[in-house]
């Protein structure tokens, strides 16, 4: 089983900031199957990143994914108001299907 | 309108049996792999089980191999989730989630809502 690290936990920023997670796995994740979603209180996760680079449909492009191998990253460019949520990573490239502990961004 | 609506959670006693449905509407269900994830109160995202299109390529988590039985009906547009010998630490929200391709696996573009199973005795 591919295991995922996501660090930090915990974020506490303010609007306008730039901010990158990270998502490491405990062996190489194929073919860059790695994807991004967002979870708000009391809502299911929203997909925004697939493939570890391309966003999903109607993402807006302040979202950012990177990376390949063990290693990847999202990247929010500017923090808007509605971005404070929680972050996972998934990879989707063996099975059993495995998501990162996420990171949660809190408004500063 | 593109949805998933969950149903069938519950309170269930350890040991016990749940069947947990998922219906899809809007989209070509026969088109797309489907899966369960599940969220423990308070905690992160677990894949439970997937299934492809055509029911002949089905995976599970450790945590429920042999206790949990994923099926599909694409006539009727639904997935399904058998559980059985039901544990305390099966207690989440159970998410139904389309996957983007046809075949396991691709990542997943559409969620359901979630419904609750809680084991308690």
């Amino acid at each position: 089983e591919i295991v995922l690290t996501q660090s930090p936990g915990t974020l506490s920023l303010s609007p306008g900031e730039r901010v990158t997670f990270s998502c490491r796995a405990s062996q190489t994740i194929i073919s860059s199957y790695l994807a991004w979603y967002q979870q708000k209180p009391g809502q299911a996760p929203k997909l925004l990143i697939y493939g570890a680079s391309s966003r999903a449909t109607g993402i807006p492009d302040r979202f950012s994914g990177s990376g390949s191998g063990t290693d990847f990253t999202l990247t929010i460019s500017r923090l808007e108001p509605e971005d404070f949520a929680v972050y996972y990573c998934q990879q989707y490239g063996s099975s059993p299907l495995t998501f990162g502990g996420g990171t949660k961004v809190e408004i500063k | 309108e593109v949805q998933l609506v969950e149903s069938g959670g519950g309170l269930a006693q350890p040991g016990r049996s749940l069947r947990l449905s998922c219906a899809g509407s809007g989209f070509s269900f026969d088109d797309y792999a489907m899966h369960w994830v599940r969220q423990a109160p308070g905690k992160g995202l677990e894949w439970v089980s997937g299934i492809s299109w055509d029911s002949d390529n089905i995976g599970y988590a450790d945590s429920v191999k042999g206790r949990f039985t994923i099926s599909r009906d694409n006539a009727k547009s639904s997935l399904f989730l058998q559980m059985n010998s039901l544990r305390t630490d099966d207690t989440a929200l159970y998410y139904c989630a389309k996957d983007r391709s046809s075949e396991p696996y691709d990542a997943f573009d559409l969620w359901g809502q979630g419904t609750m199973v809680t084991v308690s005795s």
